[in-house]
Order: structure tokens, then C-alpha cells, then sequence
């Protein structure tokens, strides 16, 4: 069964510093890899998808790794502003539905 | 395009009432999915469809719980008779296939006193 960690629950950093968020993940058969954010009392909206054969993607300041093998990923974040601040959740999408990791809880500071 | 939508917003119930959600998915998409959201487990699938047929419903906590998609466009997740456990934000979210990209509504919040 797949477990899906994310590591830390919450992070507060000051505004305009870089960060990585990290993901991992039990089973490495994997379809596809994304990655979520979620703002206080919404759904949730899908930031970047990373197929099993892709390492990376990029969308703005935002940039996805995924290393299958180690059963990885990562959430790099340029150049962070207080509008970031939010639940990032990463996700992977096997034979069965999207599993979800239990979010890192993002706040910057101003 | 209007998104998921997903009714009521917010639904206080004392225990023991029927509780009824409801989700409209993306036009198109022919995958829909209920997750039940909690501090305490995350994000949980309770049950998807595929071309509104039910492919899992092992989530489903129990008896008590059920979905159904009658057409394309509208599914229900019922729960019958609610209990305070039963407290959760509940969304619906649709996808063009079962691992493609996941679009979500805003969810419903449930309370049941």
C-alpha cells in the first residue's frame, strides 16, 4: 500500500528567502507525481504534475523534482512572499487514485 | 468553465440525521472522486467513479456511507445516520482519467453535533 510522508508539517520562514518542500513516498511504481496547495477553508489546487518519466517541472518560481528510484520528491519555492503562505501537499498516482501526504503548513513572514 | 461545485458549503446536523453532499464535476471529466479530509488522517479516498460506475469504494468507513453518480454530471455521498465522528471537510474532485490532473471543489463542511 502506498504511503505518501512529507517532511516538515510546518515551516515558517522569512519573506524572500528560497525553500524546498520534500515528499516521499513507499512504492516506487508510480504513474505520476503532484504537488497541491491548499489556502485556510478551500479546496485545494494543483500546482505542478510530474509524469513517472519526467525528473523535473517548472511553472514561475516554482520547480518539482521527482527521483523515482529513491522515492522522492521535492518542492523548490524561489524567492518566497507572504502570498505563499499555505498547506503544500504532494500526492502520487499509481494503479490506484491519487495518495496524499498530510501537507506542510507554509507560513512567510513579512 | 465553472469548476467542481460542490453543495452545501457548510452543513450543521445533530446525530442521527441523514446527511446528503452534492457534486457537479468539470464537464468532460469522466472520473469523480469523494475524499473526507480531517487534522487528524489527512486526505482520505472514500470512493471514485469511472464513467459513473462505482471502481472502489473500500474507503467507505461504513454501511452508514453511501454514493451514488446517476448521470455524468451529479453525484451524492449520503451519510445515514450521521455521527459526531463524521465531522469532517468532505470534497468532491474530478479528472479526465484516474491518475491525470486533479481538480477539486471547495468542499463541504460537515459538523454533526
Amino acid at each position: 500500500k502506498q504511503e505518501v510522508t512529507q517532511i516538515p508539517a510546518a515551516l515558517s520562514v522569512p519573506e524572500g528567502e528560497n525553500l524546498v518542500l520534500n515528499c516521499s513516498f513507499t512504492d516506487s511504481a508510480i504513474y505520476n507525481l503532484q504537488w497541491f496547495r491548499q489556502d485556510p477553508g478551500k479546496g485545494l489546487t494543483s500546482l505542478l504534475l510530474i509524469q513517472s518519466s519526467q525528473r523535473e517541472q517548472t511553472s514561475g518560481r516554482l520547480n518539482a523534482s521527482l527521483d523515482k528510484s529513491s522515492g522522492r520528491s521535492t518542492l523548490y519555492i524561489a524567492a518566497s512572499q507572504p502570498g505563499d503562505s499555505a498547506t503544500y501537499l504532494c500526492a502520487v498516482g499509481g494503479n490506484t487514485p491519487l495518495v496524499f501526504g498530510k501537507g506542510t503548513r507554509l507560513s512567510v513572514i513579512a | 468553465d465553472a469548476g467542481v461545485i460542490q453543495s452545501p458549503r457548510h452543513e450543521v446536523t445533530e446525530m442521527g440525521q441523514e446527511v446528503t453532499l452534492r457534486c457537479k464535476p468539470i464537464s468532460g471529466h469522466n472520473s469523480l472522486f469523494w475524499y473526507r479530509q480531517t487534522m487528524m488522517r489527512g486526505l482520505e479516498l472514500l470512493i471514485y467513479f469511472n464513467n459513473n460506475v462505482p471502481i472502489d469504494d473500500s474507503g467507505m468507513p461504513e454501511d452508514r456511507f453511501s454514493a451514488k453518480m446517476p448521470n455524468a454530471s451529479f453525484s451524492t455521498l449520503k451519510i445515514q445516520p450521521s455521527e459526531p465522528r463524521d465531522s469532517a471537510v468532505y470534497f468532491c474532485a474530478s479528472s479526465v482519467g484516474t491518475v491525470e490532473k486533479l481538480f477539486f471543489g471547495s468542499g463541504t463542511q460537515l459538523s454533526v453535533l
